[in-house]
């Protein structure tokens, strides 16, 4: 069975100080993982994903996240954050078997940027 | 990417009443998917939408309760009946991204906007 897990419910960090948002996964295979965001009263977006290329995954906004297998983690980081990162974090899982699309998600993180 | 659209984007329902939740996406897709998400809370998976045949339900949600239709490869729509408190929630629908002949292991989903449930 897969399942996630964010372990920072909220994390606060000035304007311009690096973003680090955890996430520790558990899968039976090699899974599929998602970060999502969620601003205020908004959809979902997909900021990135790894699905065994390459470890180190580039998103939009200038997130990216690295897949280390050895520590069962996919951490999302930035190098600066801005103000319009402030926003619910979700990590997610998906193994990859055919016909089982269902997506696990993480409890989310809330990030707060101070300015 | 893909373009969703739900309706209504919110509402305010009495205890008892049902509701339906409409779900139009822009390409014509096989799989769709409807979540919940509670007050402060993550998602959870209610239900997978094949088109042509019944939904399969996640443990913990049924049809009497939460019937869905799927009646064309671009559209869907979720119940939510005999509603109590406890089914405020943002109710989201999704799709499956890339095409059907893209590498499934790559396959992320999208989102729509949500349908914020109030019931009094």
């Amino acid at each position: 069975a897969q399942s996630v897990t964010q372990l920072d419910s909220h994390v606060s960090v000035s304007e311009g100080t690096p973003v680090l948002l955890r996430c520790n996964y558990s899968s039976s295979y090699s899974p599929s993982l998602f970060w999502y965001v969620q601003h205020p009263n908004k959809g979902l977006q997909l900021l990135l994903k790894y699905t065994s290329a390459a470890t180190l995954v580039k998103g939009i906004n200038g997130f990216e996240a690295e897949f280390k297998k050895s520590e069962t983690s996919f951490h999302l980081t930035k190098p600066s954050a801005h103000m319009s990162d402030a926003a619910e974090y979700f990590c997610v899982v998906r193994e990859p078997n055919f016909g089982n699309e269902k997506l696990t998600f993480g409890t989310g993180t809330r990030l707060t940027i101070i300015p | 990417s893909a373009v969703i659209s739900q309706k209504p984007s919110r509402d305010i329902c009495q205890r008892g009443t049902s509701l339906t939740i409409q779900c139009q996406v822009d390409s014509q897709v096989t799989m769709m998917f409807w979540y919940r998400q509670q007050p402060g809370q993550s998602l959870t998976l209610i239900a997978t939408a094949n088109q042509g045949s019944e939904a399969t339900y996640e443990s913990g949600f049924v049809i009497d309760k939460f019937p869905i239709s799927r009646p064309n490869l671009t559209f869907s729509t979720l119940t939510v009946s005999n509603m109590s408190p406890e089914d405020s929630s943002i109710y989201l629908c999704s799709q499956k991204g890339g095409g059907e002949n893209r590498d499934r292991s790559s396959y992320e989903q999208y989102f729509g906007p949500g349908t914020r449930l109030t019931v009094t």
